[in-house]
């Protein structure tokens, strides 16, 4: 069975400092995992995939996410936070059978 | 090449009444899924319709159907509304040869008085 934790419903970062978004994942298969971005009453947006080859996989806005088998976590990072980046951002997994799997998500605020 | 277009945008339902949504999916993407996303609930997942039939279902009582036709695209039902069904409904579509990214309509916003 696939799972997706995210840890921390509410992070808040300065303006200019590092965003770290947590995810952990469970699948009894290889996964194919996922970040995406939500801003207020639209849909989710895709910031970021990784499928197979490089675990460290570099997506929209500056964001990017490394893949860590052993750790069975898929972290998003943002060097340098901007206040554009104020957003729910989720985490998913697809497993066997192509279904997807949401995390709870996180809120980024970004502090001026 | 056009997204996933979800209609109406905005729907204002009475209490026991029954909603229609629809999803229209990106050309050539035969998995429609549907998430229910309640305000602090996140993503809660409803219904997964792949080539016409329904593959998986969430946690939710059988009042809320759906269906998908032969052009793929998707309709679900919601039937005996209740308040607490307010809520922005999302529809988003992927390829099932691979596995590969979801995508998402701008969701349906469904308002129960």
């Amino acid at each position: 069975a696939q799972s997706v934790t995210q840890l921390g419903s509410h992070v808040s970062v300065s303006e200019g400092a590092l965003v770290l978004l947590r995810c952990n994942y469970s699948s009894s298969v290889p996964p194919y995992l996922f970040w995406y971005v939500q801003y207020p009453n639209q849909g989710l947006q895709l910031l970021l995939k990784y499928t197979t080859g490089a675990t460290l996989v570099k997506g929209i806005n500056g964001f990017e996410a490394e893949f860590k088998k052993s750790e069975t976590s898929f972290h998003l990072t943002k060097p340098s936070a901007h206040m554009s980046d104020a957003a729910e951002y989720f985490c998913a997994v697809s497993g066997a059978g192509n279904q997807f799997y949401f995390g709870t998500g996180t809120s980024l605020t970004v502090i001026p | 090449e056009a997204g996933v277009t979800q209609s109406p945008t905005h729907l204002i339902k009475t209490r026991g009444q029954q909603a229609t949504l629809r999803c229209s999916p990106i050309s050539g993407h035969t998995s429609v899924y549907w998430y229910q996303q309640a305000l602090g609930l996140g993503l809660q997942f409803l219904l997964w319709y792949d080539e016409g039939e329904e593959r998986n279902r969430g946690n939710f009582p059988p009042r809320f159907s759906g269906r998908q036709f032969p052009n793929y695209s998707s309709e679900l039902n919601v039937n005996a509304l209740e308040l607490e069904d307010s809520a922005l409904y999302l529809c988003a579509s992927s390829l099932v040869q691979g596995r590969t990214e979801a995508f998402f309509g701008q969701g349906t916003r469904l308002t129960v008085v």
